[in-house]
């Protein structure tokens, strides 16, 4: 089925070490959202993205959305513990019509 | 607070029945939204309303149904048609106009099938 592409599946980083993910779409989006599932939790809305280029930052997070709006990234300055989960994206627009379509997530772990 | 409330936190069925998931939400919010979680699959969509007495399928829906008689309201019921129902329920809410405003996840429930 329809789904956005996310990579890697899997990382395992030191603490204070940076990580990036990386979401990729066939079909040109009309915003972008992320999302983060803590261990034995649920998704927590993070962020939108709507504009072509668009850079946006939460601390020590920062989203960014591609010029052609068919891809995005979420990076993440100095990894702490709290850090830990899955980072999902989820796209809307295109071929996915006015359906989130969600990436499979990228799972964090942060080691001490 | 508001928020979604989803019960029960886990359920376990037998093999040919059917079980109904209760969602509930006080948020006023007009689309609701249930998706199906797998290991390394992400979440997938299984129904959605954007409006009382209104629903439509997502993705998966086969195996599923669902109400929305109430605003707050949402239940889904796995049927017995469903081949592979054990997985992690969630169920979502957002103000119309639907996606563009991000979602609010309930807490889930995990199904066995035993």
């Amino acid at each position: 089925g329809q789904q956005v592409m996310q990579i890697p599946q899997y990382q395992h980083v030191q603490e204070g070490e940076d990580f990036t993910t990386y979401c990729n779409s066939s079909t040109t989006l009309s915003n972008i959202q992320w999302y983060k599932q803590r261990p034995g939790g649920h998704p927590v809305f993070l962020i939108q993205l709507v504009k072509s280029g668009e850079v946006k930052k939460q601390k020590r997070l920062t989203f960014q959305f591609g010029e052609a709006k068919k891809n995005s990234s979420l990076h993440i300055t100095a990894t702490q513990t709290t850090d830990v989960g899955t980072y999902f994206c989820a796209g809307l627009g295109g071929e996915y019509g006015n359906k989130l379509v969600f990436g499979a997530g990228t799972i964090l772990r942060v080691k001490s | 607070d508001g928020g979604i409330t989803q019960s029960p936190k886990y359920l376990f069925r037998k093999e040919g029945q059917n079980v109904t998931l209760s969602c509930e939400q006080n948020l006023n919010h007009d689309a609701m939204y249930w998706y199906r979680q797998d290991p390394g699959q992400g979440l997938r969509l299984i129904y959605y309303s954007q409006i009382v007495n209104d629903f439509q399928k997502g993705d998966i829906a086969e195996g599923y149904s669902v109400s929305r008689e109430k605003k707050e309201s949402f239940p889904l019921t796995v049927t017995s048609a469903q081949k592979n129902p054990t997985a992690f329920y969630l169920c979502a809410s957002s103000p119309y106009p639907g996606p563009s405003y991000g979602y609010t996840f309930g807490s889930g429930t995990r199904l066995t099938v035993v």
